[in-house]
């Protein structure tokens, strides 16, 4: 059962374009949410970050916005650069426990940014 | 500098071997976790440790175990290694939840 859903395996933008990134939940116990970008060969790294008591995040030209009625969380990136493309995974936690719980990931959008 | 470090990046094992992959970090965080990553299925969590000698099971931990002897190693071990079980193993590491650190990943190909 997969509780993170990324239903776009891949995506093509154009530089200098807005990159739209969509993921869907279905645990309504999930709190926090996560965005890390990984490059081949390489661990992935994080990206940016929401709680669920926000609908919006923004950091530079990455901003996350949660929908929490619709289980739906996105992320955008504006302007895009060559050096974004990569592999892009949503995570979520449940926190309601005080913390120490495990990130749920999806299955990954692969995005190509087009010079 | 934060550092996750793995230690072998490509592995080539026989079926039936007994294969280690370590993890080593420096950060002194308290959590430890193995995923595995597979195309189409994302990362999927293996098993986590929050301290020394402790050790929870994740989503998939079938033909898996970890140990935790010292805080800053948490070790995979698979047993006897099949097949299916040929993927790239990422370790991580956190002081709380979220803000996982990553390492390099270790590619294992069983044949």
């Amino acid at each position: 059962d997969q509780q993170v859903k990324q239903n776009s395996p891949s995506l093509s933008v154009q530089e200098g374009r807005i990159s739209i990134l969509n993921c869907d939940y279905t645990n309504s116990m999930f709190d926090y949410f996560l965005w890390y970008k990984k490059y081949p060969a390489e661990g992935p790294t994080f990206l940016i970050s929401i709680s669920s008591i926000k609908d919006k995040n923004e950091d530079g030209r990455f901003t996350v916005f949660l929908n929490k009625s619709a289980k739906h969380l996105s992320l955008h990136i504006v302007p895009s650069q060559p050096g974004d493309s990569a592999v892009y995974f949503c995570a979520a936690s449940a926190t309601v426990t005080g913390g120490n719980e495990k990130l749920t990931f999806g299955t990954g959008t692969r995005l190509t940014i087009i010079p | 500098d934060v550092k996750v470090t793995q230690s072998s990046r490509y592995l080539v094992k026989r079926t039936g071997e007994k294969v280690f992959l370590e993890c080593v970090q420096d950060m002194d965080h308290e959590n430890m976790f193995w995923y595995r990553q597979d195309p189409g299925l994302g990362l999927r969590l293996i098993y986590f440790s929050y301290d020394v000698k402790m050790k929870e099971k994740g989503d998939i931990p079938e033909g898996y175990s970890v140990s935790r002897e010292k805080k800053e190693r948490f070790s995979l071990i698979l047993e006897s290694a099949s097949t299916n079980q040929t993927s790239m193993y990422l370790c991580a590491s956190s002081l709380v939840t979220g803000e996982l650190f990553f390492g390099e990943g270790s590619r294992l190909t069983v044949l």
